[in-house]
């Protein structure tokens, strides 16, 4: 069966050091996956976005890499400031599902000063 | 600019009613999707449109859920016959169009059924 796993359990780190989440999927061929923020009470918020045949992306603070061998996207905080603190979630595009996003679900970071 | 509105904010129903959630897009977006989330869970499709196109109604998890979009802005999901387990957030997001295009989500509906 196709599955999308992120760890359910929540990341503590502390301020200033690199947070590391894990986006697993299975019986999937995704054309490109999607990163997005989401804190309590709110919709998500996109992050970024990265393709089949590409290996990694970056946004400021942020690093996105996929691993299609794997089957895996690692999404990188540098530097985590505690407004980083929310949850992140994974979601993404086959070719055979048209433009729907499938979503894991998420990994929640908190970021101690 | 303004971004995707939805209306109600909070919703509390006794079960066996009807709700209609609506969603009001970003001007210009075509396509329009609905989600579901429930409380501490990711987000489930629902249902997706673009255009003028026929809707994905494929994750729509019963025939007691519909939804319409008019004039291919705002879009209203309808549920007949609530019940317990219809209780989740109801999330609506646009997107300029199909491809490569990230959402744009807005606020959500919590929907309560007692």
């Amino acid at each position: 069966s196709q599955k999308i796993e992120q760890n359910s359990e929540a990341l503590n780190i502390q301020e200033g050091k690199t947070a590391t989440l894990t986006c697993n999927y299975t019986n999937y061929s995704p054309a490109y996956l999607q990163w997005y923020r989401q804190d309590p009470g709110r919709g998500p918020v996109f992050l970024l976005l990265i393709r089949e045949n590409e290996k990694e992306k970056r946004k400021e603070r942020l690093k996105v890499t996929f691993d299609t061998t794997l089957k895996q996207s690692l999404f990188h905080i540098t530097a985590s400031q505690p407004a980083d603190s929310a949850t992140y979630l994974c979601a993404l595009v086959t070719k055979a599902a048209g433009n729907k996003l499938t979503f894991g679900g998420g990994t929640r970071v908190l970021v101690k000063p | 600019g303004a971004g995707v509105s939805q209306s109600p904010s909070n919703k509390v129903t006794e079960k066996g009613k009807d709700v209609e959630l609506r969603c009001d897009p970003i001007s210009g977006h075509t396509a329009l999707y609905w989600y579901r989330q429930s409380l501490g869970q990711g987000l489930e499709f629902l249902i997706y449109f673009q255009g003028n196109s026929a809707p994905d109604k494929s994750g729509l998890p019963s025939d007691r859920f519909s939804a319409e979009r008019t004039g291919g802005s705002v879009s209203t999901l309808t549920i007949q016959r609530t019940q317990q387990e219809d209780s989740a957030v109801y999330l609506c997001a646009s997107s300029p169009e199909t491809g490569f295009n990230e959402q744009y989500f807005g606020p959500g509906t919590r929907l309560t059924v007692t």
